[in-house]
């Protein structure tokens, strides 16, 4: 059982580039999300999915788009990289979002926007 | 204005001896609290939770509790383990019934001296 799936873990882009971000889970979780965390600040929502068909923007969503058109995929795209997006990003899929909140993380994007 | 606080960065404990993580609230609205326990290049991994209907929960070494009044709550890890170095980071879920994600503390390194 992989979990949470997250591709590519390093990246490195010029500013202006445009990238993708995959997420992938294989828990049959209805809830997905993206969460961002910057050196001395907590992780902080970006946007999130309660199913496929529906995302919702969350505290940070400038600069980011997403789209859900599987219950198993949660791609984050990066239009036009620009260095205040240097981050680590954490997809995180919940069955017990309504119940507890537990949120299962993948292992984080380390991206840097030069 | 930060919602959930961890106000200190790192905390040293000695192997065998009882470890206290402190986190405050602002929100009254919070219904849940969690925390997460995150190693290096590792996505952050659910530890223990507790309603706000509760004060007290315990698994195994773990002990949290929260104040409801004093809008506090604390993680024990009693005996504490070489294993438990990590950052933890203290978190709660919203009034939004859960999709609208958790809102992090920005976390303390607690580092466990043999």
């Amino acid at each position: 059982n992989a979990g949470v799936t997250q591709t590519p873990k390093f990246q490195v882009l010029k500013t202006g580039q445009s990238m993708t971000l995959q997420c992938a889970q294989d828990m049959n979780h209805e809830y997905m999300s993206w969460y961002r965390q910057d050196p001395g600040m907590g992780l902080r929502l970006i946007h999130y999915s309660v199913g496929a068909g529906i995302t919702d923007q969350g505290e940070v969503p400038n600069g980011y788009n997403v789209s859900r058109s599987t219950t198993e995929d949660f791609p984050l795209r990066l239009l036009s990289a620009a260095p205040s997006q240097t981050s680590v990003y954490f997809c995180a899929s919940s069955i017990a979002v309504y119940i507890t909140g537990e949120l299962f993380f993948g292992e984080g994007s380390r991206l840097t926007v030069l | 204005d930060q919602q959930v606080k961890q106000n200190s960065p790192s905390l040293s404990v000695q192997e065998g001896r009882i470890s206290i993580l402190n986190c405050d609230y602002t929100n009254s609205m919070f219904d849940y609290f969690l925390w997460y326990k995150k190693y290096p290049a590792e996505g952050p991994t659910f530890l223990i939770s507790i309603s706000s209907i509760k004060d007290k929960n315990e698994d195994g070494r773990f002990t949290v509790f929260l104040n409801k009044s004093a809008k506090h709550l604390s993680l024990h890890i009693v005996p504490s383990q070489p294993g438990d170095s990590a950052v933890y980071f203290c978190a709660a879920r919203g009034t939004g019934g859960g999709a609208d994600g958790l809102t992090f503390g920005k976390g303390t390194h607690l580092i466990i001296q043999p």
